[in-house]
């Protein structure tokens, strides 16, 4: 099955800029999503088809796909922003189409 | 308002059957697939597998398959999980969600806690 790879943690200082990558084989030829997962809460949906935004997710949250890897970006990092966050890509041709990777944990220094 | 509303907790003995659900609302529930998310404690998100209430059509993944049954009753929008003999492993959160464009999760249940224990 299609494997996702996340660096496990990531750490930025309030009002810079996080990147959390997410790798795969030719992951740029797949749609690929990302959500944000606070202690104790669902996970919520922050960014869709690569580097569209729900309704309500600010416009810090961007997302870019290309190549071999795919990259969540948070700019103006907010101690907010603390959470874990997970890719996710949907691969049609597995017999494991929903496929996550296995987390990143974004620490606000 | 699409809202996804879980079961509660479930506190169960090993060996024991289980049924959770996932009522949808806010939307037409025959026409978006639900998928069903694991979280073990401390551990990241697993596909479980997904159901289409319009007509049943169920996929799984190759790792719950025959584990569990997904299923839903789509007069009273409400989706299954159900496990037929569970196991102390089986112990974890229990996520539905409505997938929405290029097959994301876009709307998620609040979680059902489940654990098994002797």
């Amino acid at each position: 099955s299609y494997v996702l790879t996340q660096p496990p943690s990531v750490s930025v200082a309030p009002g810079q800029t996080a990147r959390i990558t997410c790798g795969g084989n030719n992951i740029g030829s797949k749609s690929v999503h990302w959500y944000q997962q606070k202690p104790g809460q669902a996970p919520v949906l922050v960014v869709y088809d690569d580097s569209d935004r729900p309704s309500g997710i600010p416009e810090r949250f961007s997302g870019s796909n290309s190549g071999n890897t795919a990259t969540l970006t948070i700019s103006r990092v907010e101690a907010g922003d603390e959470a874990d966050y997970y890719c996710q890509v949907w691969d049609s041709s597995s017999d494991h189409p929903g496929v996550f990777g296995g987390g990143t944990k974004l620490t606000v220094l | 308002e699409v809202q996804l509303v879980q079961s509660g907790a479930e506190v169960k003995k090993p060996g024991e059957s289980l049924k959770i659900s996932c009522k949808g609302s806010g939307y037409s529930f025959t026409s978006y697939w639900i998928g069903w998310v694991r979280q073990m404690p401390g551990k990241g998100l697993e596909w479980m597998g997904i159901i289409y209430p319009g007509d049943s059509d169920t996929r799984y993944s190759p790792s719950f398959q025959g584990q569990v049954t997904i299923s839903a009753d789509k007069s009273i929008s409400t989706a299954y999980l159900q496990w037929s003999s569970l196991k102390a492993s089986d112990t974890a959160m229990y996520y539905c969600a409505r997938l929405s464009s290029g097959y994301s999760y876009g709307f998620w249940g609040q979680g059902t806690l489940v654990t098994v224990s002797s």
